[in-house]
């Protein structure tokens, strides 16, 4: 069936450096796209979101990029802190649907920061 | 947190009983999901609902079941709690269609033995 998945499970990255998280999606009906952010013992909590209609949206410190081609997503994490350990989520949804359908995650990539 | 409150956060139960978790939510958001989240599957959508006694299923509803007889309050029962079922739940609320930031609640971990 459809589904969400990311490339890799585990990324590693050095303080200060930029982080790439990414994502594929099978839907091409998709048209929404969330990226959630995970810490240990908490609940999925929003970064940012993104149309399909759009292929780039800027947040604080964060970027998604979308190519609709190759269905893929991707977000970015500029100077990584941190505070930016934690497990990371793309989620997407099919607004065409009509109902209230809630999203589909992807299985999550852990940001490990090295100091 | 967005104003989403779950009960209880940890609950041991055993096999064959109901359990009943409760999502309570401070925001008047009209839209109110149940997911699971379980090692290599991410989170799952078990139930949704998208006002006061209008739910319906999501992806992995088999066992469940809920209600909503407020806005505030989304509750999933386990009629018959398994094994299977041991998995940490989240409620999560969500303003407008389709589901756009949607706030998740702290998360419920639940274990039947």
């Amino acid at each position: 069936g459809e589904s969400v998945g990311l490339h890799l499970p585990t990324l590693s990255v050095q303080e200060g450096d930029n982080s790439i998280i990414n994502c594929a999606y099978s839907n091409s009906a998709s048209d929404y796209f969330i990226w959630y952010k995970q810490e240990s013992g908490k609940g999925p909590q929003f970064i940012i979101d993104i149309r399909s209609n759009m292929d780039k949206r800027q947040g604080q410190r964060v970027t998604v990029l979308l190519n609709k081609t190759v269905k893929h997503l991707s977000l970015q994490i500029a100077a990584t802190q941190p505070g930016d350990s934690a497990v990371y989520f793309c989620a997407e949804n099919e607004s065409a649907g009509g109902g209230a359908d809630g999203l589909t995650f992807g299985k999550g990539t852990h940001l490990i920061i090295q100091p | 947190d967005a104003g989403i409150t779950q009960s209880p956060r940890h609950k041991v139960t055993e096999t064959g009983t109901p359990v009943t978790l409760r999502c309570h939510q401070t925001e008047n958001h009209r839209y109110m999901y149940w997911y699971r989240q379980d090692p290599g599957h991410g989170l799952r959508l078990i139930h949704y609902s998208y006002g006061v006694k209008d739910t319906d299923k999501g992806e992995v509803s088999d066992g469940y079941s809920v209600s909503r007889s407020k806005t505030e309050d989304f509750l999933l029962t386990l009629e018959s709690a398994t094994s299977s079922q041991t998995s940490v739940y989240f409620c999560a609320i969500s303003e407008n269609r389709p589901n756009t930031e949607a706030f998740f609640g702290q998360g419920t971990r639940l274990t039947v033995v």
